[in-house]
């Protein structure tokens, strides 16, 4: 069985441009959460899929988007980036909707100049 | 409103000594789900312990053990025999599910554990 893989690793993006961040679910996971955690901070919640369908979503604009895929690997696009986006950007599975254990993967670091 | 607390920056604890690291929830919903990660240096978010809040027992999962005050709402997470592998940022969760918005997943602001040899 697989874990949470994040891909890619690290990128550096200018002000102004567009990122797609990809993840790939743990094996027999239908339900995907993004969140955001800048420097010393705690994750911030930004939405979660469940199915293809968004099903909750932080206090995020929605220049930031979400897709979930057939197969349950899912993006999250972030248009217009601002320095403040700056952050690592984690993605999480879990096996159930509601109220269950959920599995982080290594995250992508995102850098905006 | 702050839905998770966690009022200790830093921490330290001696080896193979244990330590309660503190965390408050605030919700009104009946049913949530209280959890803890680690985080190392490395970035990864490890999963530790999880806790229904219908669930009567306190969770347990070898050295960790969530200490479940559901009156007070806090959620302790006791790590007992400490070792210096432990040494890492400790992060609370909570999850609530309402029909309206979904699932809100909200994380405190950590604490940060040294151990000491």
């Amino acid at each position: 069985e697989t874990g949470v893989t994040q891909s890619p690793t690290h990128l550096i993006k200018t002000r102004g441009q567009q990122v797609t961040l990809r993840c790939s679910s743990q094996s027999g996971h239908n339900t995907v959460s993004w969140y955001q955690q800048a420097l010393g901070q705690g994750p911030q919640f930004i939405f979660q899929y469940y199915r293809e369908e968004e099903n909750g979503r932080g206090n995020f604009p929605p220049r930031f988007s979400g897709l979930q895929f057939p197969n349950y690997s899912s993006e999250l696009n972030v248009n217009a980036l601002e320095l403040d986006d700056s952050a690592l950007y984690l993605c999480a599975s879990s096996q159930n909707l509601v109220v269950d254990t959920q599995y982080f993967g290594p995250g992508t670091r995102l850098t905006v100049l | 409103a702050q839905k998770i607390t966690q009022t200790q920056p830093g921490m330290f604890v001696q080896e193979k000594e244990a330590v309660t690291l503190d965390c408050t929830y605030d919700t009104s919903d009946p049913s949530y789900g209280l959890f803890w990660y680690k985080q190392p240096s490395s970035g990864e978010m490890i999963f530790l312990i999880y806790q229904g809040s219908y669930d009567q027992q306190n969770a347990t999962e070898g050295r960790y053990s969530l200490n479940f005050q559901k009156a007070r709402k806090s959620a302790n997470l006791v790590i007992s025999a400490s070792q210096l592998g432990d040494s890492a940022m400790y992060f609370c969760a909570t999850t609530i599910y309402s029909s309206n918005t979904g699932n809100q997943f909200y994380f405190g602001t950590g604490t940060s554990l040294t151990v000491i040899p």
